[in-house]
């Protein structure tokens, strides 16, 4: 089944503690994505990865780190996270730039 | 800097009538504008992508309209049901040159009662 896995679906922590959301796409996307919604905010790219060893800031990008070392992985690490960076995060990936996006199921993440 | 609004934000409609959710862009330069629907604690499920070349696309009972020179684009869907109930946001593209970002609306809620 295609699919976009992220992984921790929640996760609660504190300040300054380092911590990596993992992403993971089976369809052999070029295009991946970081995307954060926030409430009135809406969703908003934080980083984006044309291809391996390719990546670039989106809107949000304070904060926060990615790699592509690999196609189907896009880890996004908060190196020292604070609480506003408590948010839903999504990622995202695309064959193509005119491909439909397919999303993952989002990860709840809480800074104390 | 393009921006994207869904009016209303709320929508709630009895079974069986015509959903006209409403999605409007600023910057007519896009490259394709997506249609996604939200569920409660889930992820984004893509609904439609209309690339910029195109007037409309359609899936069963949903059909989507776009209108670059207007900053317009329209999702209709037939015959609401309750499992229709979720939050509906519509997405602009402006392709590569800007890493394939989307630039979302606020969402439209919609209630289908049975």
């Amino acid at each position: 089944e295609a699919q976009v896995t992220q992984n921790p679906r929640y996760l609660i922590t504190v300040t300054g503690k380092k911590l990596t959301v993992t992403c993971s796409q089976n369809m052999n996307h070029e295009y991946m994505s970081w995307y954060r919604q926030d409430p009135g905010l809406g969703l908003r790219q934080i980083y984006y990865s044309m291809n391996v060893e390719v990546t670039d800031k989106g809107d949000v990008p304070e904060g926060y780190k990615v790699s592509r070392k690999e196609k189907r992985n896009f880890p996004l690490i908060l190196e020292s996270p604070s609480p506003n960076q408590t948010s839903l995060y999504f990622c995202a990936s695309s064959l193509a730039g005119a491909q439909p996006q397919h999303f993952g199921d989002g990860t709840r993440l809480s800074i104390l | 800097k393009q921006e994207v609004t869904q009016i209303p934000a709320a929508l709630s409609v009895p079974e069986g009538e015509n959903l006209v959710l409403n999605c409007s862009f600023t910057d007519s330069a896009i490259y394709n504008l997506q249609w996604f629907r939200q569920d409660p604690g889930k992820g984004l499920t893509s609904l439609l992508l209309i690339q910029s070349s195109q007037r409309e696309q359609t899936s069963g009972r949903l059909n989507a309209s776009l209108d670059k020179s207007s900053g317009r684009s329209t999702l209709y869907i037939a015959a609401s049901q309750p499992g229709d109930s979720a939050t509906y946001l519509c997405a602009a593209g402006p392709g590569r040159a800007a890493g394939n970002k989307l630039t979302f609306g606020g969402g439209t809620r919609v209630l289908v009662k049975p």
